[in-house]
């Protein structure tokens, strides 16, 4: 069974930029979740979608968004880029709730 | 608000040790418990839940309520438990509410 793919990799993108971060969860899993990693904050919830919806949203801007299709897949989107936002963009998908969330390798974004 | 703290940043060991990594945790409800961990290179995984009451690797974890605790053990280190360990909660009882929320994590090492 395929893992959480997320593409890119690495992006380095430019203050004032907007970014497009892509999810595809594991085959079957409906909740898909993306947390920021940084090595001040650590791990924070970001959002959280389940067939299309969102139904949970963290503390985070406006300029951070995101979308579920119906395949399940997500994207999330941030608009208007800091320097702060330069982090590790991880997504989760989980076949029900809270049981167990499976991790990508995540997308490591570079704001310069 | 819920919260996690993870009160060591680095703990070290040396092989055949114990180990303990402590939690505390903040929450008005009754939460759902999860220990997991992220290995040199590769991706964030669960090591184990609180609710399955299971031993995963030889690592154990019990929630104390009353001292709103969920702290990480095992009796014997191997040196193939260095990995960064993370405590996190989520809202129990199945609910829609889900949203992981991780502590900063503490990094093992366990020396030969």
């Amino acid at each position: 069974k395929a893992g959480v793919t997320q593409t890119p990799r690495y992006l380095i993108k430019t203050r004032g930029q907007q970014v497009t971060l892509s999810c595809s969860p594991i085959s079957g899993h409906r909740s898909v979740s993306w947390y920021q990693q940084t090595p001040g904050q650590g791990l924070q919830f970001l959002f959280e979608y389940f067939s299309e919806t969102q139904r949970n949203k963290g503390n985070f801007p406006g300029r951070f968004s995101g979308r579920q299709f119906s395949n399940s897949r997500s994207e999330m989107n941030v608009s208007t880029l800091e320097l702060g936002d330069s982090a590790l963009y991880l997504c989760a998908s989980s076949p029900l709730s809270y049981l167990e969330a499976f991790f990508g390798q995540g997308t490591r974004l570079t704001v310069v | 608000a819920q919260r996690v703290t993870q009160p060591e940043k680095l703990l070290s060991v040396f092989k055949g040790a114990p180990v303990e990594l402590k939690c505390n945790y903040s929450y008005s409800g009754s939460p759902e418990l999860f220990w997991y961990v992220q290995y040199s290179r590769q991706r964030l995984q669960l090591l184990l839940r609180h609710i399955s009451r299971e031993s995963i690797k030889g690592f154990t974890a019990d929630l104390n309520k009353g001292e709103t605790s969920f702290h990480l053990k095992k009796p014997f280190a191997q040196e193939e438990d260095s990995a960064m360990y993370y405590c996190a909660l989520t809202e129990g009882g199945g609910g829609s509410n889900y949203k992981l929320t991780f502590g900063k994590g503490t990094l093992l090492t366990v020396n030969p």
